[in-house]
């Protein structure tokens, strides 16, 4: 199993571009997140879904979308870049279960610039 | 909403010293309780996990944490640190699902040989 992927590792922007940051789980996790990472604050939650279909925001949505259409993927879509967008972005994917507590396996990150 | 706090921001410690990391959460109802860990350049990974039964867990390498109901205060330790332990440690908490956790601000170990 290859866990969480994602992609790009590194991406620079201009203002006002757009792009799509990839996740991927081969886990069939039915959970799957995205955190923002920026120093002194440490994680903050854009956007979470619990299933395909499914998606709700987080604490800092502004600027994102997202979209599940598989269980696998949940790609995260930044409309206008802005640069208080520069952040370290990390997907996360968890399984449910009424047994236990659930943790979350993360991603490598993709380290995003907007200049 | 819950918040968590992580009161030591950045921790320095001589090899074989002992840890304590503080974590204290604001939420009066049933919490899951985490620590996750980062070593430099890498994602988070999961340290150990509370959600009921004996306060006192055991997580991998070495470390342990306890939860304090009345304090809402869920501490990690290590008895004696190593220079491998270097890393940005978060304490996180939910609430119901796996996918929205909420992280304190991370706390910097500088170990030092």
């Amino acid at each position: 199993n290859a866990g969480v992927t994602q992609t790009p590792k590194f991406q620079v922007l201009k203002t006002g571009q757009s792009m799509t940051l990839q996740c991927a789980q081969d886990m069939n996790h039915e959970y799957m997140s995205w955190y923002r990472q920026d120093p002194g604050m440490g994680l903050r939650l854009i956007h979470y879904s619990v299933g395909a279909g499914i998606t709700d925001q987080g604490e800092v949505p502004n600027g994102y979308n997202v979209s599940r259409s598989t269980t696998e993927d949940f790609p995260l879509r930044l409309l206008s870049a802005a640069p208080s967008q520069t952040s370290v972005y990390f997907c996360a994917s968890s399984y449910s279960s009424v047994l236990e507590v659930t943790e979350a396996f993360f991603g490598q990150g993709t380290r995003l610039t907007v200049v | 909403a819950q918040s968590v706090s992580q009161h030591n921001h950045h921790v320095i410690l001589s090899e074989a010293a002992s840890l304590e990391l503080g974590c204290n959460y604001s939420y009066g109802g049933t919490v899951n309780l985490f620590w996750y860990v980062q070593y430099p350049g890498q994602h988070l990974q999961l340290l150990l996990k509370y959600f009921s039964g004996d306060p006192l867990v055991k997580g991998i390498k070495g470390f342990e944490a306890e939860f304090i109901k009345s304090k809402f205060s869920f501490n990690l330790r290590k008895p004696s640190v190593q220079w491998s332990d270097t890393a940005e440690y978060f304490c996180a908490v939910n609430t119901g699902t796996a996918s929205k956790l909420t992280f304190g601000t991370g706390t910097r170990l500088q170990v030092t040989l």
